[in-house]
């Protein structure tokens, strides 16, 4: 079953540090995948967006990487701001009868705190 | 939120009763989208239509109706049949075709039922 799981679920930082967030999917055959930011009550945004052939993409202080090997993405944070508090979705594409299919993650919840 | 707008914001139901939830963009896209959204939960694909007069159901139809008859609207109504129908609703569009292209979403609808 396509599935796509982030960790962790909530983390909270202090404002100015660095942060980690994880994505794991068992999508086959995998198209691309998407790192999406949710401020609350919002709609996402779009943050980077890898193909297969892609390890690493940055978008200022975001910066994203991606083993297809292992199926494994992350998302780096660097020199987090109060307003990089939100929730931050992985969403892998799948290749679907001539379309295709989107898995999106639960989300992780990031608060930084002053 | 990209000229796609979407209304009202906050939206109360008695159980019973049909609502209709409203999604406008002005971003000249083919493709349209609503999603449902459940804390814990990823984005869950409601319907999409990749051009006016055609759309398809998603993963989560059932209890949900929409119409595309002009490109820069995607009304979803919420019948009496969806039985667990209080999420926070979203609506997307974007170029289609190829799931590289971005899709830009709405600010949401929080619908809740009474």
């Amino acid at each position: 079953k396509n599935q796509v799981e982030q960790s962790p679920q909530s983390l909270i930082i202090l404002e100015g540090k660095n942060c980690t967030l994880q994505c794991n999917y068992t999508v086959s055959p995998f198209s691309n995948l998407r790192w999406y930011k949710q401020d609350t009550g919002r709609g996402p945004v779009s943050l980077t967006i890898m193909t297969f052939s892609e390890n690493t993409k940055s978008n200022g202080r975001y910066t994203a990487t991606l083993d297809a090997d292992t199926k494994q993405s992350s998302l780096h944070i660097t020199a987090s701001q109060l307003s990089d508090s939100a929730s931050y979705i992985c969403v892998v594409s799948a290749p679907n009868s001539g379309n295709y299919q989107l898995i999106w993650g639960a989300g992780t919840k990031l608060i930084i705190k002053p | 939120d990209g000229g796609i707008t979407q209304s009202p914001k906050y939206l109360f139901r008695k159980e019973g009763q049909n609502v209709t939830l409203s999604c406008e963009q002005n971003l000249n896209h083919d493709a349209m989208y609503w999603y449902r959204q459940d804390p814990g939960q990823g984005l869950r694909l409601i319907y999409y239509s990749q051009i006016v007069n055609d759309f398809q159901k998603g993963d989560i139809a059932e209890g949900y109706s929409v119409s595309r008859e002009k490109k820069e609207s995607f009304p979803l109504t919420v019948t009496s049949a969806q039985k667990n129908p209080t999420a926070f609703y979203l609506c997307a569009s974007g170029l289609g075709g190829s799931s590289y292209n971005e899709q830009f979403f709405g600010p949401g609808t929080r619908l809740t039922v009474l």
